[in-house]
Formats: structure tokens, C-alpha cells, sequence
């Protein structure tokens, strides 16, 4: 059973453009919700993180937005480059236990110039 | 700091052969997982430790063995290769909380017949 369901599989956004990924889950002791991109032949790496006390993160052109009654997280790239063309996972973990993060399907953007 | 090393990058097995797929990460880090990522199911844990000597189950670990004897490595064992064990997997780290920022290695690609 996936833990945090994450949307669009795809998404093709043209160059300038917004891009938006939407994540939600289920379990009320998650508190560290992660953003991960990962480029082909690579692995994952950290883009960006937010903790459910706020509401909000921003660095540069990406933002968490994090809606904590609705138990739902969205990532947002605005000005959308070619070279942000990656596959985003979504991600969380709980204050119980060893902190394992777990993750969303992920989402494949492809940016078009 | 090379950070998180897996070997080898790329792996064919026959049905019924067992192989160790290799991590060392060199950042001292207690917390070491290993993931499996397949087509439209994300990064799902197969084991994980947050020590040496201390190792635990993740969320689909039938088929898979782990040993941690030192901090360094993490070595995943497959006694007994099946076609469903065809996947990418990624060794990650991490420091103990609160940094909870998993470092993921270049993942080995696997390929079972």
C-alpha cells in the first residue's frame, strides 16, 4: 500500500512555464516532507524539504506548498527550464522508529523548449 | 568525499544465483537503506540499519539479506535470484536526525533472466 500517492505519472510544460506535482498522504505522524529529483542514470538528490510547522518553503524557482488539515504537499517550479527536466519524487517520514523515508510513484517532467 | 559508492553498475544473473550488490559511503554516517525503484512504483526500502551490527526490515524485504559489521558498508545479498528482483536498487545514507538529508548512491541496474 503506497504511503504517499503522488500525481501526475507525467508532465510535459513548456519552457517559462509552472510546473506543479501534487503529493498526499495518510499518515498523521509524518513530519518531514522531502522533495527529491533524480536525472537519468542517477540517483535521487535532495531538492528541497519542509516541515509541517509552516506552510510554505521557497528556494529560487522551487516551492513546497504544504496543506496540513487536507494532509496533502505540492512542488512548484516556476519558470520551468529544459534543464529541469528529471523525474521528481515526493517523500516522507515519521518521528517513530529509525525515520525511513517513503515515497511517492514520482512524477517525469519533461520541459520543451 | 566520494559520499555513497554501490558496485558494480550493472549486473545480469540467471534465475536461481545469488550476488552481493555493494555500498561504502565515507560521510560516518550511522543510518544506511537500500531501495529497489521500478517503473511506476517509486523508491520503495528494502533494509535498512541505523548502526553497525543493527539492521531491519523495510517495506519489501523477502528475497534479500543485509549485514552491517562496519559504518562504512552495507552489502545486500540476493541468495536466490528471481525475475522479479529485475529492478535499479540505490544504496542511501544518512546522518542521525535532525539532519535527515539521504544521500543516495548511482544505484546498480540489475537484470535477472
Amino acid at each position: 500500500q503506497q504511503q504517499v500517492k503522488q500525481s501526475p505519472q507525467s508532465l510535459i510544460v513548456q519552457k517559462g512555464g509552472i510546473s506543479i506535482i501534487n503529493c498526499a498522504y495518510e499518515n498523521t505522524a509524518f513530519d518531514y516532507f522531502p522533495w527529491y529529483q533524480q536525472f537519468p542514470g542517477k540517483g535521487p538528490a535532495l531538492l528541497i524539504a519542509i516541515r509541517p510547522d509552516v506552510s510554505e518553503k521557497k528556494e529560487g524557482r522551487f516551492t513546497i506548498s504544504f496543506n496540513k488539515s487536507a494532509k496533502q504537499f505540492s512542488l512548484h517550479i516556476m519558470d520551468s527550464q529544459p534543464g529541469d527536466s528529471a523525474t521528481y519524487f515526493c517523500a516522507a517520514s515519521d518521528q517513530t522508529g529509525a525515520n525511513n523515508l517513503f515515497f511517492g510513484t514520482g512524477t517525469r517532467l519533461t520541459v520543451i523548449p | 568525499n566520494a559520499g555513497v559508492t554501490q558496485t558494480p553498475k550493472f549486473q545480469v544473473l540467471k534465475t536461481g544465483q545469488s550476488m552481493t550488490l555493494q555500498c561504502a559511503q565515507d560521510m560516518n554516517h550511522e543510518y544506511m537503506s537500500w531501495y529497489r525503484q521500478d517503473p511506476g512504483m517509486g523508491l520503495r526500502l528494502i533494509h535498512y540499519s541505523v548502526g553497525a551490527g543493527i539492521t531491519d526490515q523495510g517495506e519489501v524485504p523477502n528475497g534479500y539479506n543485509v549485514s552491517r559489521s562496519t559504518t562504512e558498508d552495507f552489502p545486500l545479498r540476493l541468495l536466490s535470484a528471481a525475475p522479479s528482483q529485475t529492478s535499479v536498487y540505490f544504496c542511501a545514507s544518512r546522518q542521525d536526525r535532525p539532519s535527515e538529508t539521504q544521500y543516495f548512491g548511482p544505484g546498480t541496474r540489475l537484470l535477472v533472466l
